[in-house]
């Protein structure tokens, strides 16, 4: 059974850093690229993040470049985001994701997690 | 960077068959997906590529594609259908990945 199970998020001031993480079981990690998606309250879904699957390529929104970082540990099976200079608009849940083939950053998202929620308040 | 556009709110009666639409550039060149999000949830894929159905996703539901748009059908909508519909697909230039605004979908 394919498992992503996120965590790390929180309160944290505006300017502050957090790291996410997601815990992925029931497939060989290795062999996909990951995506961070993001969901504010009472908003539509926004693409964060991706991953490929060699963590050599990395794909980011432009409302998050240069803040946010992805990377991944395929020896833990863990993929992560590490957020900077964060910003109240940054508050939202965030999900990761697995996509349906195994070549390219395609979208096409056959797996998520629950979600963890962020939340960026003086 | 390119958009999808989506109808905000679509009503349809129980059992009847509704459409649900996403366009934009980048549909002429990427198929799109589609996810159910019921609320307090993770979204669900429902479609993706030119018509593929993930396993566990009701025969109801199909796809289809013409220039910019892409389309989600479902087929004698059932009350379970009831749930926000999102599109996404690869950007024009490859390099990045864009959802629609969503659609609400209620089932009358």
């Amino acid at each position: 059974e394919v498992r992503l199970v996120e965590s790390g998020g929180g309160l944290v001031q505006p300017g502050g850093s957090l790291r996410l993480s997601c815990s992925a079981s029931g497939f060989t990690f290795s062999n996909y690229a990951l995506t961070w998606v993001r969901q504010a309250p009472g908003k539509g879904l926004e693409w964060v993040s991706s991953i490929s699957s060699s963590g050599g390529r990395t794909y980011y929104a432009d409302t998050v470049k240069g803040r946010f970082t992805s990377s991944r540990d395929d020896f833990t099976n863990t993929l992560y985001l590490q957020m900077k200079s964060l910003r109240v608009e940054d508050t939202a849940t965030y999900y990761c994701a697995k996509q349906v083939v195994t070549v390219g950053v395609t979208g096409q998202f056959d797996y998520w997690g629950q979600g963890t929620l962020v939340t960026v308040s003086a | 960077s390119s958009e999808l556009t989506q109808d905000p709110d679509v009503s349809v009666a129980l059992g009847q068959t509704v459409r649900i639409t996403c366009q934009g550039d980048s549909l002429r060149i990427h198929y799109a997906s589609w996810y159910q999000q019921k609320p307090g949830q993770a979204p669900v894929l429902v479609m993706y590529g030119k018509n593929n159905r993930p396993s566990g996703i009701p025969d109801r539901f199909s796809g289809s594609n013409s220039g910019n748009t892409a389309s989600l059908t479902i087929t004698g909508a059932q009350a379970d259908d009831e749930a926000d519909y999102y599109c996404d697909s690869r950007d024009t230039d490859g390099d990045h990945l864009v959802f629609g605004g969503g659609t609400k979908l209620t089932v009358l």
